[in-house]
């Protein structure tokens, strides 16, 4: 198995654009869990989706940010409008039905300009 | 709500030396992780430990779960250069959840 995917590794955007991440979970898992890290915050958790479904979003720091997961090999993050306190390593993470033991993709590095 | 704190939040220490990583949470679990992550890099699994009493050992790491105390503990044996990274457990939320909730991590620096 390729672990979880994540795209693009790294983005530079300038404040005000559309940042749009994207992440590939574990074939078979369905759960999804979108994190960001800084070294301010530590890890955060955004949002994580069972079964495609949003559960649980109230770490969404503001409207600027949402989360889709259209079907269960795909999901996306976009941020509409960047600003740089945006910038930061987002983490996407799967893990399978009744185990919580999550496994993290490689992370997009963000740089809002 | 579950909180999980970890210390030290940093660590530096010699080479051969022994050292502990605590983990403490203020809820009742019996699922508990331990992630490494290396500098730019992302968090590894380490340790999966589901049940109180539960010992793992891989290499010079070795990581134990009391849930009476609700505590974890991470103890490392003759450290290397090796080891140096930051550490993380993670407890779960219980039946039913699918969350985990992290400490801020151990920053370990093994120096030569």
């Amino acid at each position: 198995d390729a672990g979880v995917i994540q795209s693009p590794r790294h983005e530079v955007t300038e404040m005000g654009q559309e940042v749009t991440l994207r992440c590939k979970p574990i074939s078979g898992h369905n759960s999804l869990f979108w994190y960001r890290q800084t070294m301010m915050r530590g890890l955060e958790l955004l949002i994580y989706f069972n079964n495609n479904v949003p559960i649980d979003d109230s770490g969404m720091p503001e409207d600027r940010f949402s989360a889709k997961m259209p079907n269960a090999s795909f999901s996306t993050l976009k941020i509409q409008p960047s600003e740089p306190r945006d910038s930061a390593v987002y983490f996407c993470a799967s893990s399978l039905a009744g185990l919580d033991e999550q496994f993290f993709g490689p992370g997009t590095r963000l740089t809002v300009l | 709500e579950l909180k999980v704190e970890q210390n030290p939040l940093f660590l530096s220490m010699q080479e051969g030396k022994n050292y502990t990583i605590y983990c403490n949470y203020s809820t009742t679990s019996d699922r508990l992780y331990w992630y490494r992550q290396d500098p730019g890099k992302s968090l590894e699994s380490l340790f999966v430990l589901l049940s109180n009493g539960a010992v793992k050992q891989e290499g010079r790491l070795m990581a134990s779960l009391d849930t009476k105390a609700r505590l974890s503990t991470l103890h490392i044996t003759a450290a290397v250069h090796d080891l140096s990274a930051t550490y993380f457990c993670a407890v779960s939320s219980g039946a039913g959840s699918y969350q985990l909730t992290f400490g801020k991590g151990t920053k370990l620096s093994v120096i030569p």
